[in-house]
């Protein structure tokens, strides 16, 4: 079945370091793409998605490109800041114009030193 | 944006009471909504879909007798967690589908329910 992984944290940086989470899929067609973030106390909050390859979602300073040749879409970041510190979750949905069935990673926590 | 809240945010209680949990909608009508359930250093897992005005759609190992689920509103759906136990203690998450375009649905978040069998 389909499926997400995405790299374990927590992962901690210092503020304005550059940022990447790694994130590949595995699905049968051609799946939409997205990035969501957790706050503390807060629910998870769509960051960005993508639906077709190469397609690139951008939001807050973030990107991410949909690689369908080595199934990736890889969060990064220029220069993080301490509000950046959350928990990130990589996913996928196999519905064009629903957010149906959403296929979540494990989400990677992040921490951003002062 | 959209909101979705959760009551309670937390809950603890004993082996064998059952449990309620809410999640409504409060700035917009949700004939759909989802609940999720996760476990620590684990990805969400959804366990059924919530229609308003009819029966929920169990994903395959979810008991549903277990997990009674209750759409009675558009903008509310209640999750029961009947006679608890501690492998039950989890993280339970709800979303509610939102039309935000012509043919355009996303889902929003609520904040979670930790529930601590004891």
């Amino acid at each position: 079945g389909d499926s997400v992984t995405q790299m374990e944290g927590p992962v901690t940086l210092s503020e304005e370091a550059f940022l990447t989470i790694n994130c590949t899929y595995t699905a049968t067609g051609y799946p939409s793409l997205f990035w969501y973030v957790q706050y503390p106390g807060e629910g998870l909050q769509l960051l960005l998605k993508a639906t077709k390859a190469d397609d690139k979602g951008s939001n807050k300073g973030f990107e991410a490109t949909y690689r369908k040749e080595t199934t990736s879409f890889h969060l990064e970041k220029g220069s993080v800041q301490v509000s950046d510190s959350a928990v990130y979750f990589c996913a996928l949905s196999d519905q064009p114009n629903r957010d149906d069935k959403i296929i979540f990673g494990k989400g990677t926590r992040l921490h951003i030193l002062p | 944006g959209a909101v979705v809240s959760q009551h309670p945010s937390w809950v603890i209680c004993k082996s064998g009471t059952s449990v309620k949990i809410e999640c409504r909608s409060l700035d917009f009508q949700a004939t759909t909504m989802f609940w999720y359930r996760q476990f620590p250093k684990q990805s969400l897992m959804l366990m059924a879909t919530s229609n308003e005005g009819s029966k929920a759609t169990y994903e395959q190992g979810v008991e549903k007798d277990k997990f009674l689920i209750n759409h009675a509103s558009l903008t509310l759906s209640t999750l029961t967690v009947t006679s608890a136990h501690p492998e039950d203690s989890s993280f339970y998450i709800c979303s509610a589908y939102r039309l935000v375009g012509l043919y355009q649905e996303t889902q929003y978040f609520g904040p979670g329910t930790r529930l601590l069998v004891l």
